[in-house]
């Protein structure tokens, strides 16, 4: 069974910091997806990647996947309240049967 | 513009009892799924569907059924509630050959007492 770990579980931050989230697996990932839990709302995809060394980006937010991929970051600049919510990694697998880690909680203060 | 749309939101129980969480899809996806998200567990699979009659079980299947006779809806059976079954249930929806096209619901809050 695939295990995926996310650090750190929790991080508070101020406004215009700069911040790095991780996603380990204790196996290749098939293909890694990040998403954005707010409160009350369901996951929202971010970003997802498939090729090892692969690095993406959205506006502030950099995703790198590792090159052995069995790693990948998150890493977010300046960081805004808005930036605040759960963000969770995921392998896709089969890409209808996603296993997700336990997730990092981001706040943001003003 | 509904996407994903579950209902109810929120539901109390008391154990023993059955209900259906429904999901809705207005996308023609083909794969729906249904996860339950507890504090510290992530969301893990309950069941998933390819298709229309097609169904198999996830990571926690125990306690839940489902059944797929349209493309459009998903419905998660509770059979016998009980107080474990307490968590927030999400349904995603996605296309068979876009890995992007993946959307959640907004979530069911289930509390069985």
């Amino acid at each position: 069974t695939q295990l995926l770990e996310q650090s750190p579980q929790f991080l508070s931050i101020q406004e215009g910091e700069n911040l790095t989230v991780y996603c380990n697996s204790s196996s290749v990932f098939s293909s890694l997806q990040w998403y954005r839990q707010e409160p009350g709302e369901g996951p929202v995809l971010l970003v997802t990647v498939v090729t090892g060394g692969e690095v993406k980006k959205l506006k502030r937010l950099t995703f790198q996947f590792g090159d052995a991929r069995k790693d990948s970051s998150l890493h977010i600049t300046a960081a805004q309240p808005g930036d605040t919510g759960l963000y969770l990694c995921a392998d896709g697998g089969s890409n209808y049967k996603l296993t997700f880690g336990k997730g990092t909680l981001l706040t943001v203060n003003p | 513009n509904a996407g994903v749309t579950q209902t109810p939101k929120f539901q109390v129980l008391k154990t023993g009892q059955s209900m259906t969480l429904q999901c809705a899809q207005d996308m023609n996806h083909e794969y729906m799924s249904w996860y339950r998200q507890d504090p510290g567990m992530g969301l893990r699979l309950i069941h998933y569907s390819v298709g229309a009659g097609i169904t198999d079980q996830g990571e926690v299947p125990n306690g839940y059924n489902v059944s797929r006779s349209t493309t459009e809806d998903f419905p998660l059976r509770l059979l016998s509630a009980a107080p474990s079954q307490t968590s927030v249930y999400f349904c995603a929806s996605r296309n068979a050959w876009e890995i992007d096209t993946i959307y959640f619901g907004e979530g069911s809050w289930l509390t069985v007492v």
